[in-house]
């Protein structure tokens, strides 16, 4: 089945500067990868999500982009605030396929 | 409003014995999942069904059963609960494709 792997485990980033997060997938029949986002003691919301068919996807300050040939996609949080600070979930999947594969999150911490 | 309700917040168990964990959704989604969450191993997908009576084990099944008998309702059954059960479980919907929708979760302690 789909591996999901997310790397770091942890970012610490100053407010206002930008953080990125990476995740690879194994299984390259994948073509639907959202994003999730989990504040402390809250359900994940997605957040954006992206397909292959596109390489990159804005919504305001956060961003997504998808490298197929090399099985990776990233989260990119611009000029970043404290409500940032979450964890974050990368997920793989085919699209119109019940099952998403996430990855084992990522705290992002935003320093004020 | 997508709304996905978990019938417990917290939950303490006894070791040995049987527990429910009741989910429901109110959009008419045919797609329901129950994952389990753990520091530093993420979400793992226990099961998940794609239509009432429907089930499929996701990757950590071993101690859990399943029922859907309604569409809008999916139990987690821990047929004798243990230790290494306590954790936070989480149900999710979906429509079929793109976003799942999940539930506020249920912290288990098993002791």
């Amino acid at each position: 089945g789909e591996n999901v792997e997310q790397h770091p485990s942890t970012l610490s980033v100053q407010e206002g500067d930008s953080a990125v997060i990476k995740c690879t997938y194994s299984d390259s029949a994948s073509n639907y990868f959202p994003w999730y986002k989990q504040e402390l003691g809250k359900r994940p919301q997605l957040i954006i999500d992206i397909r292959s068919n596109v390489g990159e996807k804005k919504d305001q300050r956060i961003a997504v982009t998808l490298n197929k040939t090399a099985k990776h996609f990233s989260l990119h949080i611009t000029e970043t605030q404290p409500e940032d600070s979450a964890v974050y979930f990368c997920a793989a999947s085919i699209y119109g396929n019940n099952r998403l594969a996430f990855g084992k999150g990522n705290q992002v911490v935003v320093i004020p | 409003d997508v709304k996905v309700t978990q019938s417990s917040r917290y939950l303490v168990k006894r070791t040995g014995e049987k527990v429910f964990l009741e989910c429901v959704q109110d959009m008419d989604h045919e797609n329901m999942f129950w994952y389990r969450q753990d520091p530093g191993l993420g979400l793992r997908l226990i099961y998940f069904s794609y239509d009432v009576k429907m089930k499929e084990k996701g990757d950590i099944p071993e101690g859990y059963s399943v029922s859907r008998e309604k569409k809008e309702r999916f139990s987690l059954i821990l047929e004798s609960a243990s230790t290494n059960q306590t954790s936070m479980y989480l149900c999710a919907s979906s429509p079929g494709v793109g976003e799942a929708f999940f539930g506020q979760g249920t912290r288990l302690t098993v002791v």
